[in-house]
């Protein structure tokens, strides 16, 4: 059983479009986060979302709105696609322990 | 500011040969620690942790660290590596209580075969 998925696995679309990465966790984890891996491989938190409650948001463009329908879901959607958000983007989930489980990623190219 | 610092950003190794990978935090409060690996490719996963307790930690394939709170470091090592240790490694820190899990910038290790 997978804990943490991720859809889609790759994702290429042209600037100015509009898309959204599912991320799903069979856990039963209370905190769920989204995390920006780009080609330096530096890993940056974007949200996070503990019992579908916004607790985490950083410094990121107001084009990225994370919704969290329920706990064991939480998906990102991107607005007006810019070259650099090409990134592979990774969800989350952890309980209590802290200790993260990540899913596969998912890598987008804008061109 | 909470911050996680890994020295290496490249480390080339043989096989065989001993690794360490520096790691220091900086951070008020009790703090949890871990150490990630990224397989090419591939998604992170959790190679040990720590939170309190014995401060020499051991981990899957081998792998331990060592917690010094005077040296505020968290250090990564393998007496033997192997060319399937390719990989980047990430240490990371959480305070106690708290949700935002600081991560290194990341060490890239390649080992010859």
């Amino acid at each position: 059983d997978t804990a943490v998925s991720q859809t889609p696995k790759y994702l290429v679309t042209q600037m100015g479009n509009d898309k959204s990465i599912k991320c799903e966790q069979n856990l039963g984890h209370d905190t769920m986060y989204w995390y920006k891996q780009d080609s330096k491989k530096f890993l940056k938190i974007m949200f996070s979302y503990n019992n579908k409650e916004l607790i985490i948001n950083e410094t990121v463009p107001n084009r990225f709105s994370p919704k969290s329908p329920d706990k064991a879901h939480l998906n990102l959607h991107i607005n007006s696609l810019e070259l650099g958000d090409s990134a592979v983007y990774f969800c989350a989930s952890s309980s209590s322990s802290y200790e993260q489980y990540f899913g596969p990623g998912t890598r987008l190219t804008v061109t | 500011a909470q911050s996680v610092s890994q020295h290496n950003h490249h480390v080339i190794l043989s096989e065989a040969a001993s690794l360490e990978l520096g790691c220091n935090y900086s951070y008020g409060g009790t703090v949890n620690l871990f150490w990630y690996v990224q397989y090419p490719g591939q998604h992170l996963q959790l190679l040990l942790k720590y939170f309190s307790g014995d401060p020499l930690v051991k981990g899957i394939k081998g792998f331990e660290a060592e917690f010094i709170k005077s040296k505020f470091s968290f250090n990564l090592r393998k007496p033997s590596v192997q060319w399937s240790d390719t990989a980047e490694y990430f240490c990371a820190a959480i305070v106690t209580g708290g949700f935002k899990t600081i991560f290194g910038a990341g060490t890239r290790l390649f080992v010859k075969a």
